[in-house]
């Protein structure tokens, strides 16, 4: 089946540095890859959509220019988080789609939990 | 905003049918019921999906009503390992339209 790898599972980093993290669709090319963000015990929400090759689409409230996200190729898209503060410190996780007709594509990654200290 | 309406949480015990309600009184026609559920601190898991017909595979079976208003999953046999938060969402079956989660219910299975 469809499967999306998302590296790291977890990370910490100091106050004021950069956070990247990874999303890969292992077996399958992703023509477009979502960026979510989950607060504890809250439900996910989507903060960008990315397409291979263009510029990603960020939803109201989110930050651009902190949330870098680049979608190089069809099998990569990144998230890096810019200038880290504690207040980032969430789990973030990535889907992507393009493969298995059945569902529509639509697999998740496993998650990143960063942790900004 | 979520187009869909579920109870915040409801127990099961293990072993039993799990039914988990859903409200989607403002579908569209060419919108599809999606479900997911996601187990603690791991990603979403696709279970079954819809447009109007029952439909059901090795994990679950999803009743739609015939005005396409609400649906049930029905997990059948209930697992401790199924305790987790499931989403019920209405979209278009394209690739690159975005899921959009709603609260979703916290079933717990117990044992």
């Amino acid at each position: 089946g469809a499967v999306v790898s998302q590296h790291p599972s977890r990370v910490i980093c100091k106050s004021g540095t950069s956070v990247k993290i990874e999303c890969r669709s292992l077996d399958f090319q992703a023509t477009t890859m979502f960026w979510y963000r989950q607060f504890p015990k809250q439900s996910l929400m989507l903060m960008a959509t990315s397409n291979e090759g263009s510029k990603a689409t960020y939803e109201q409230g989110v930050e651009k220019d902190k949330f870098l996200i680049n979608h190089a190729s069809l099998t990569l898209s990144t998230l890096t988080v810019t200038s880290a503060h504690p207040e980032d410190s969430s789990f973030y996780i990535c889907s992507a789609t393009g493969a298995s007709p059945t569902n529509y594509g639509y697999t998740f990654g496993s998650g990143t939990r960063l942790t900004v200290v | 905003d979520a187009k869909t309406t579920q109870p915040p949480s409801m127990d099961c015990a293990e072993g039993r049918a799990a039914n988990l309600p859903c409200n989607h009184s403002t579908i569209s026609g060419n919108e599809y019921v999606y479900w997911y559920r996601q187990i603690h601190s791991q990603g979403p898991q696709y279970i079954i999906h819809g447009l109007k017909n029952n439909e059901t595979n090795e994990m679950a079976s999803l009743i739609i009503t015939e005005d396409r208003k609400s649906s049930t999953l029905i997990l059948p046999h209930a697992t401790l390992r199924d305790t987790a938060v499931y989403y019920c969402i209405v979209r278009v079956a394209t690739l690159d339209d975005k899921i959009i989660f709603g609260k979703g219910t916290r079933l717990h299975i117990l044992p």
